[in-house]
């Protein structure tokens, strides 16, 4: 079974400053990942996604995630944060076989003015 | 990318009692997913619901409990049963992109109130 460790359960960034989220996985084989966000009383929105193409995969707002298969991470980065990305975000794999995803505990993003 | 709209959008309900929750999308579908969000928490997956058979749940979850239909590829419907109060949290759908993304469109949620 595929899954996903997500290193931070909270990081908190002043506006203007780079974020962070730390996502590792564990696959028998090559993986789909996934970054989606989820804003207070709103649904899921998907980011990015790494589907064995580029290993840097950039996404919606400014977001990229790096794919590093020796250090089976996807770590998601934007180098400037604003006030609207205060959200909570979620680091998912997928399961090739039967479309599964499973789901990061999460990080909520806290953007500090 | 595929359009999902749930009802309801949110309910509060007196234990013992039955919710029905329905999903819609926009297009036609194979597989349609639903998720549990219990308060401050991440989604765990209830079922995978496909047209014409009977849908497949995952550890922890029950027909008796989460009884689903799948009549037709755009919808399906989700019952929480004889709820408790721990049946309180978000419910989503979800459907899959028929490319070969593997990634999944999400409903906005139902969320679940149980006194």
């Amino acid at each position: 079974a595929q899954s996903v460790t997500q290193l931070d359960s909270h990081v908190s960034v002043s506006e203007g400053t780079p974020v962070l989220l730390r996502c590792n996985y564990s696959s028998s084989y090559s993986p789909s990942l996934f970054w989606y966000v989820q804003h207070p009383n709103k649904g899921l929105q998907l980011l990015l996604k790494y589907t064995s193409a580029a290993t840097l995969v950039k996404g919606i707002n400014g977001f990229e995630a790096e794919f590093k298969k020796s250090e089976t991470s996807f770590h998601l980065t934007k180098p400037s944060a604003h006030m609207s990305d205060a959200a909570e975000y979620f680091c998912v794999v997928s399961d090739l076989d039967d479309y599964k995803l499973s789901f990061g505990a999460g990080t909520t993003v806290t953007v500090r003015a | 990318s595929a359009v999902i709209s749930q009802k309801p959008s949110r309910d509060i309900c007196q234990r013992g009692t039955s919710l029905t929750i329905q999903c819609q999308v926009d297009s036609q579908v194979t597989m349609m997913f639903w998720y549990r969000q219990q308060p401050g928490q991440s989604l765990t997956l209830i079922a995978t619901a496909n047209q014409g058979s009977e849908a497949t749940y995952e550890s922890g979850f029950v027909i008796d409990k989460f009884p689903i239909s799948r009549p037709n590829l755009t919808f399906s419907t989700l019952t929480v049963s004889n709820m408790s109060p721990e049946d309180s949290s978000i419910y989503l759908c979800s459907v899959e992109d028929p490319g070969p993304s593997y990634e999944q469109y999400f409903g906005p949620g139902t969320r679940l109130t149980v006194t």
